[in-house]
């Protein structure tokens, strides 16, 4: 059974750091690009960053370019994305994504909230 | 950045109805539109990709069409579970971009 399970969501004061994770199961991790996606309170989603399969090719939207780094690890079929200098209009539910080389997502995960607050 | 551009924004409409939603993008993205499904308090579910493969195990009654910068997706008779937001997204290119939602709500 394919599956996507985040972790490492929860409640921190603007400019300090989170990291979340995502557990990839029942499918070829190392073999699909992986995505993070947002979602703000009753907002839209908006992507936030990709990783190709290998890790060699890396983007970002720009809000948090120079901020937040995805990173993943094929040995242990996980995803990360490290976020650095927080800010209130970070806060929102960040789900993981799979999909093939098209970029559509087949599979997401259930998601981890992000809140962002003093 | 690709603009992605849903119309209408919300949307009411009554079981059996058909209803079509359409997304815009701001220059054409060939053929790499993709349409979800989201329901309160969950992640959102891939209907269409590449705008008018039906991903597997979605209903037939859904369908996707366009090419380059118009797109629709269409409920041929709307049920009880279709009620929900939809969201279109371009994967062209990055920066990866979504339309901004259509509320379908029942009427």
């Amino acid at each position: 059974q394919v599956q996507l399970v985040e972790s490492g969501g929860g409640v921190v004061q603007p400019g300090r750091s989170l990291r979340l994770s995502c557990a990839a199961t029942g499918f070829s991790f190392s073999t699909y690009n992986m995505h993070w996606v947002r979602q703000a309170p009753g907002k839209g989603l908006e992507w936030v960053a990709l990783i190709s399969y290998d890790g060699n090719n890396i983007y970002y939207v720009d809000s948090v370019q120079g901020r937040f780094t995805i990173s993943r690890d094929n040995s242990k079929n996980t995803l990360f994305l490290q976020m650095n200098s927080l800010r209130a209009e970070d806060t929102a539910v960040y789900y993981c994504a799979k999909g093939p080389l098209a970029g559509y997502y087949d599979t997401w995960g259930q998601g981890t909230p992000v809140t962002v607050s003093a | 950045d690709i603009q992605m551009t849903q119309s209408p924004s919300s949307l009411s409409a009554s079981v059996g109805d058909r209803v079509t939603i359409t997304c815009r993008a701001s220059q054409s993205v060939a053929g790499y539109l993709n349409w979800y499904q989201q329901k309160p308090g969950k992640a959102p579910k891939l209907l269409i990709y590449s705008a008018s493969s039906l991903q597997s195990g979605v209903p037939s009654r859904f369908s996707g069409s366009g090419f380059g910068t118009d797109f629709t997706l269409t409920i041929s008779s709307l049920q009880p579970e279709d009620f929900a937001t939809y969201y279109c997204q371009q994967s062209y290119n990055t920066p990866i971009t979504f339309g901004q939602g259509t509320r379908l709500e029942i009427k």
